[in-house]
């Protein structure tokens, strides 16, 4: 079956740089794109960029633009998100999700892995 | 960027019965190609979210004929008949029409 497994929760410090791993498995990971989406503490879901699998561009939204780069490792079937230069502001939790060109959907999404910043 | 506004907040409803979620987007989501890019979400309590309805009204793979999704151009709605336990969660609704994707601030489903 369809799944996407993102690595565990970070701890990090203001000014240190994470990455979180996605890795699909069950279906051929460079016919879909691959979404990120931001969840900070209690709030609504907010896309970040999505990377296309297939040529490895990565594409941002104005609020992800400059600290954050999606890259991928295809022989592992391997999306990552890295930020750099933490902020409190990045405290969140981070999904993958992939995307269906036809429906311009997510139609399926990564367990979510949480990052904390605190010094 | 295109504005996704939900309504209600949230809502309460006894099991069995029947609930409606408006979402309203600031642009119309018919795409050039003619289809509507607009889905609906499920986020079950300290779960990810998942999808429910694609392209305004098509049930996901494995979704139950109790969830429904209607609507055109700027204005949509997700009905909910009968109502069961594991519906709670809170609702979002997605566009896919314009870049940037962008989602509605979501609806708080609680069960009475």
């Amino acid at each position: 079956q369809i799944q996407l497994v993102q690595s565990g929760p970070e701890l990090k410090k203001p000014g240190e740089s994470v990455k979180i791993s996605c890795k699909a498995s069950g279906y051929t990971f460079t016919n879909y794109g691959m979404y990120w989406v931001k969840q900070a503490p209690g709030q609504g879901l907010q896309y970040m960029g999505w990377i296309n699998t297939e040529t490895g561009k990565p594409t941002y939204a104005d609020d992800f633009k400059g600290r954050f780069v999606f890259f991928l490792e295809t022989s592992a079937s391997t999306a990552y998100l890295q930020i750099n230069n933490l902020k409190n502001e990045d405290m969140a939790t981070y999904f993958c999700a992939r995307y269906v060109y036809y429906g311009r959907v997510m139609d399926a999404w990564g367990q979510g892995a949480s990052v904390t910043v605190s010094s | 960027d295109v504005v996704m506004t939900q309504t209600p907040v949230s809502m309460s409803v006894s099991l069995g019965g029947q609930v409606s979620i408006s979402c309203r987007s600031s642009q119309s989501l018919v795409h050039n190609n003619g289809n509507t890019y607009l889905s609906w979400y499920i986020q079950k309590p300290s779960q990810s979210p998942q999808l429910l309805i694609y392209k305004v009204s098509n049930r996901f793979s494995g979704i139950s004929d109790r969830f429904s999704g209607s609507g055109s151009g700027t204005d949509f709605t997700l009905k909910i008949s009968r109502v069961e336990p594991d519906d709670l969660g809170v609702y979002y609704c997605g566009q896919g029409t314009q870049y940037p994707f962008t989602f509605g601030s979501g609806t708080k489903l609680e069960i009475k």
